[in-house]
């Protein structure tokens, strides 16, 4: 069965510092992974996704992740924090195909970005 | 990306009674993905919808508690019958992209938050 691991439940960074959040997956084959953020009464909206290639993906907001196979892992970072970034973030993990491609999600972590 | 709306937005409703909420895409798509999201909770998938066929409920769901309709290709409903306060969540819809860079990848509705007293 597929799992997600994220085990920051929360963070507090001072705006401008650097961020990395922590994710860790299980997945029998080659998995699908994202990062997606809520803001607070928001929906989701997706930061950045790795299906293959490059594994320093870049996404929106200048925030990027390293997939690591061979950890299991695919953290997001961002080298300078915002006020603005203070929200819930989610990684989530699922397959390429049909059934396989719904979501597993971690159980979020939430930034609070001090000033 | 796929544009998403749901109905309601929100809703307040009376336990016993049930709710009925909409998700319209703006585009032709083949699986869309019915969640929760529980008070301070993550996402958990309620439910598979597929265009034609009877929805893949998950574990811990099923159909007399949230039936699911999928008339076509852009639209499918869910419904949370008797409600009780333990119902109270956000309920999302979400569509699997079909084409370009976008396949693959999961686009969400902007939520339906439910609270029921």
């Amino acid at each position: 069965a597929q799992s997600v691991t994220q085990p920051d439940i929360h963070i507090t960074v001072s705006e401008g510092a650097s961020l990395e959040l922590r994710c860790n997956y299980s997945y029998g084959a080659t998995p699908y992974l994202f990062w997606y953020v809520q803001s607070p009464g928001q929906g989701l909206q997706l930061l950045l996704k790795y299906f293959s290639g490059d594994t320093l993906v870049q996404g929106i907001k200048g925030f990027e992740a390293e997939f690591k196979r061979s950890q299991s892992s695919f953290n997001l970072r961002k080298p300078s924090v915002h006020w603005s970034d203070a929200a819930e973030y989610f990684c989530a993990v699922g397959g390429s195909t049909g059934t396989a491609s719904k979501l597993t999600f971690g159980t979020g972590t939430r930034l609070q970005v001090t000033l | 990306s796929a544009v998403i709306s749901q109905k309601p937005s929100r809703d307040i409703c009376q336990r016993g009674t049930s709710l009925t909420i909409q998700c319209q895409v703006d585009s032709q798509v083949t699986m869309m993905f019915w969640y929760r999201q529980q008070p301070g909770q993550s996402l958990t998938l309620i439910a598979t919808a597929n265009q034609g066929s009877e929805a893949t409920y998950e574990s811990g769901f099923v159909i007399d508690k949230f039936p699911i309709s999928r008339p076509n290709l852009t639209f499918s409903t869910l419904t949370v019958s008797n409600m009780s306060p333990e119902d109270s969540s956000i309920y999302l819809c979400s569509v699997r992209g079909t084409s370009g860079g976008n396949v693959g990848t999961q686009y969400f509705g902007p939520g339906t938050r439910l609270l029921v007293l």
